[in-house]
């Protein structure tokens, strides 16, 4: 079965600093990869998303940038935090062909 | 652009009572809807989920309706449990893949 994981669980940086999130997929081959972003009133929204290795597609203009280094391993970065970036964010895969999306446990970012 | 609106924000119930959560989105091109469920410091989990060529779909407690001429779709939960509360998020497809949240509805159930 397919199984995505996604650290670190919890991070507190500070302003300025730099940030890298990891996710990986298993059990799946060529997967659909994505990055949102939940702030405190809830809505999910996409960041990023990637259909292939190096293929990364921004849907907000942003601080942040995402690489897709391998076929199930995505990663989200900063070089500078701001405030504005804390938040909770979710890695998440669907199959090739779209759709169904599930999700990683998020990772809670709070910039200090 | 794409846009999916979640009602109500918030629902309250009595343990036992039904739970309804709308949506309404508006790219025609939409076929797909899934429902998820999110709990305290998690991810959000997959519920439900119907296509458009489907007007209605069933799990146990779970329901999902689908409106494509009105673009609306809606959640039923039956005898409510404790355990039901959360926080719930539609979704329709968009882009060939994609998907666009609602903005989500807590869901309390009261003992």
């Amino acid at each position: 079965s397919q199984t995505i994981h996604q650290w670190p669980a919890t991070l507190v940086q500070p302003v300025g600093s730099p940030l890298s999130l990891e996710c990986t997929v298993e059990g799946t081959s060529n997967p659909n990869l994505y990055w949102y972003r939940q702030a405190a009133g809830r809505g999910l929204q996409l960041l990023f998303y990637s259909v292939g290795i190096g293929q990364i597609s921004s849907e907000v203009p942003q601080n942040l940038s995402a690489s897709r280094p391998q076929d199930r391993q995505f990663i989200l970065s900063s070089k500078k935090l701001l405030l504005s970036d804390s938040g909770f964010y979710l890695c998440a895969w669907s199959g090739s062909s779209g759709n169904t999306i599930y999700f990683g446990e998020g990772s809670w970012l709070t910039v200090v | 652009g794409e846009n999916v609106e979640q009602h109500p924000s918030t629902l309250s119930v009595q343990e036992g009572d039904s739970a309804v959560i709308k949506c309404t989105y508006s790219d025609s091109a939409s076929n797909y809807f899934p429902w998820y469920k999110q709990e305290l410091g998690k991810g959000p989990q997959l519920i439900i989920d119907i296509r458009s060529n489907v007007g209605e779909k069933k799990d146990q407690r779970i329901a999902v309706t689908l409106n494509k001429t009105a673009k609306h779709f809606s959640l039923h939960i039956t005898e409510t449990q404790p355990e039901d509360s959360a926080v719930y998020f539609c979704a329709a497809s968009y882009q060939g893949g994609k998907l666009i949240f609602g903005q989500g509805t807590e869901l309390s159930v009261k003992p």
